[in-house]
Formats: C-alpha cells, structure tokens, sequence
C-alpha cells in the first residue's frame, strides 16, 4: 500500500498570504496525485488532478507541482474561504489511498 | 447540474447488514466509474471500493474486502454497497463519488454523505 504523508499537519496564515502544502509518496506514483479540499461539515472538492490539471472551475489561485514521490500544492494570495483541510490522494496503485489531511486555518 | 444523492445509512447493530444506495443525475451514468470512500467520525478519508463504468471491474480496501459488495444499476443510475458483517469500525460518513472519467480513479463529484453507525 502506498502511504501519502502531509506536512505540516496545521498551517495558519493571513488572507493574501502564499500556502505551501506538501504531500509525500511512499515510493513513485509518477504524477497520479489528485488534491482535494473540504470545508467542515461538508463533502470533499476536487481541487487538482494528475499533479497540477486543476479541476472545472477551480481558481487560479490554486497550483498543483511535483511527480514521483514529492508534490506541492501551492495556494496563492488565500482568502477567508479556503479555510479548510486538505488531502491527496493517489489512484497509481490499488489500493487507492488518501493523505492524513493538512488544515489550513485563515488568521 | 450533477447531483449525487446517498441514502440507506443508520444505525445498526455489530454483525448486522446494511445497503447504501447513490441516486445519480445530471450525467451519462454509465459513462463513468463510481466509488465510495468514508470518513470515521473525526478523521480523514478512506477509500472503500471502487467499480467501473460498465461494472465488469469492482475493487475494494482490505478492510471491508469480503464483507462489502459493490454495484451498480443503469437502468436506474444508481449506485450501490451492500455492507455484510458490520464491525464498530465501520462507523463513518459514507460518500458516494463519480470519478472524472471511466476509469481514472480521481472523484469531481461527491454526494452529500451518510452516516453508518454501529453500535449496540
């Protein structure tokens, strides 16, 4: 099974702030890393596909990176709504296998 | 508009069964593959089990593999789990989801949840 590790666990910034996430592979996934964003109480949104594809009518603001092991999931100038946790998830290996999640908290 | 409408959850007791179902619209059904992933009380998501736009393919996480049964009915566009032997663990948020494509394995589309909870 393949193990995806997020870091950091928290990350709490100010609005127009730069968000760095990062998701780390247990061994090459190529780039079959998806991002997903979910808001409390409510289902998770696909933010970003095969690395850095961004999902219809995701913002700009939101930027996928990264292949094999290492990937980066880059949110530029935050606003008070992407307050939230975010998970990977790989679909290179069965089984499909999702991230520990990083919150993101909005100061 | 897509929409994705679980429904089926409850409370049951350990050992007992449950079917969820995934009422689906908006979309060409049996174009796509469909999945379910949960979401314990508190925690992040687990991918449960997977199957494939015309349903000749079905996966499943080892933890429900044996118990769970995944399928699907495209004279109705809709999804289903049927859950046998049900532990404490089995306890979430269940989440039907369409995957981007056929069979790509990402999810653009989720429903709403519903909640299994077991316990005695």
């Amino acid at each position: 099974e393949i193990v995806l590790t997020q870091s950091p666990a928290t990350l709490s910034l100010s609005p127009g702030e730069r968000a760095t996430l990062s998701c780390r592979a247990s061994q090459s996934i190529s780039i079959y890393l998806a991002w997903y964003q979910q808001k409390v109480g409510r289902a998770p949104r696909l933010l970003i596909y095969d690395a850095s594809t961004r999902a219809t009518g995701i913002p700009a603001r939101f930027s996928g990176s990264g292949s094999g092991t290492d990937f980066t999931l880059t949110i530029s100038g935050l606003e008070p709504e992407d307050s939230a946790v975010y998970y990977c998830q790989q679909r290179s290996t069965w089984p499909l296998t999702f991230g520990g999640g990083t919150k993101v908290e909005i100061k | 508009e897509v929409q994705l409408l679980e429904s089926g959850g409850g409370l049951v007791q350990p050992g007992g069964s449950l079917r969820l179902s995934c009422a689906t619209s908006g979309f060409i059904f049996s174009n796509y593959a469909m999945s379910w992933v949960r979401q314990a009380p508190g925690k992040g998501l687990e991918w449960v089990s997977s199957i494939t736009n015309n349903g000749d393919r079905t996966a499943y996480a080892d933890s429900v593999k044996g118990r769970f049964t995944i399928s699907r009915d495209p004279s109705k566009n809709t999804l289903h789990l049927q859950m046998y032997s049900l532990r404490a663990e089995d306890t979430a948020v269940y989440y039907c989801a369409k995957d981007v494509g056929e069979v790509r394995w990402n999810f653009d589309y989720w429903g709403q949840g519903t909640l299994v909870t077991v316990s005695s």
